[in-house]
């Protein structure tokens, strides 16, 4: 069965420091993998995304994630933390084969806090 | 442009009414989606359209139907709500279904008594 895992809850960190958000994932097939950020009373906005390719993935607002295989993960980090970037942080994934094709997996969320 | 765009922002039912979730998207996208957000969850897809004139279920699909009424709109339909469906429902569209990013729209917060 295809799944997403975020093990942490919440996450704290000061500003200026890096901070990573973990994910893993189940598929049957090849994992197509994303992360989203979701702010107060807001939809859910797009960081970026693994299809193919290298396995550093750099997106939107100074973040990157890592596709490790062997690990199946896909760990979220930033070098330097903002105040700002204090939100609910969603990974997601998709089987690129097999029956469930179309269908997104999104994991229960990590809420991060940057203290100044 | 817009985005994607939903209706109502809150609503709140009591348990057997009906009522319908509006989506609208000006992208010219192909696939749209409907999601369910809980506390501690998630986002759990209830339905999706890949493309007009399609529909198909997602995790989380019973007592809830679907219209993909055109290209832009994808309405969500509660026949007889329960105090189960209270949620946060977000629409989503994406060029394709296939690798493209998801966009999405404020959300709906749904309370049923």
């Amino acid at each position: 069965a295809q799944s997403v895992a975020q093990p942490e809850d919440q996450v704290n960190v000061a500003e200026g420091n890096p901070l990573t958000v973990k994910c893993t994932y189940s598929v049957s097939g090849n994992p197509y993998l994303f992360w989203y950020v979701q702010y107060p009373n807001r939809g859910l906005q797009f960081l970026l995304k693994y299809i193919t390719g290298d396995n550093l993935v750099k997106g939107s607002y100074g973040f990157e994630a890592e596709f490790n295989k062997s690990q199946t993960s896909f760990h979220l980090k930033k070098p330097s933390a903002l105040v700002s970037d204090s939100a609910l942080y969603f990974c997601a994934v998709r089987d690129g084969t097999g029956h469930n094709f179309n269908k997104f997996y999104f994991g229960s969320g990590t809420k991060l806090n940057v203290k100044p | 442009n817009a985005g994607v765009t939903q209706t109502p922002k809150f609503q709140v039912l009591k348990t057997g009414q009906s009522m319908t979730l509006q989506c609208a998207q000006d992208m010219n996208h192909n696939s749209m989606y409907w999601y369910r957000q809980d506390p501690g969850m998630g986002l759990r897809l209830i339905y999706y359209s890949a493309s007009e004139g399609t529909t198909d279920k997602g995790e989380v699909p019973n007592g809830y139907n679907v219209s993909r009424l055109n290209k832009r709109e994808f309405s969500l339909r509660l026949e007889s709500a329960a105090p189960s469906q209270t949620s946060v429902y977000f629409c989503a569209s994406s060029e394709y279904i296939g690798t493209d990013t998801q966009y999405f729209g404020p959300g709906t917060r749904l309370t049923v008594l």
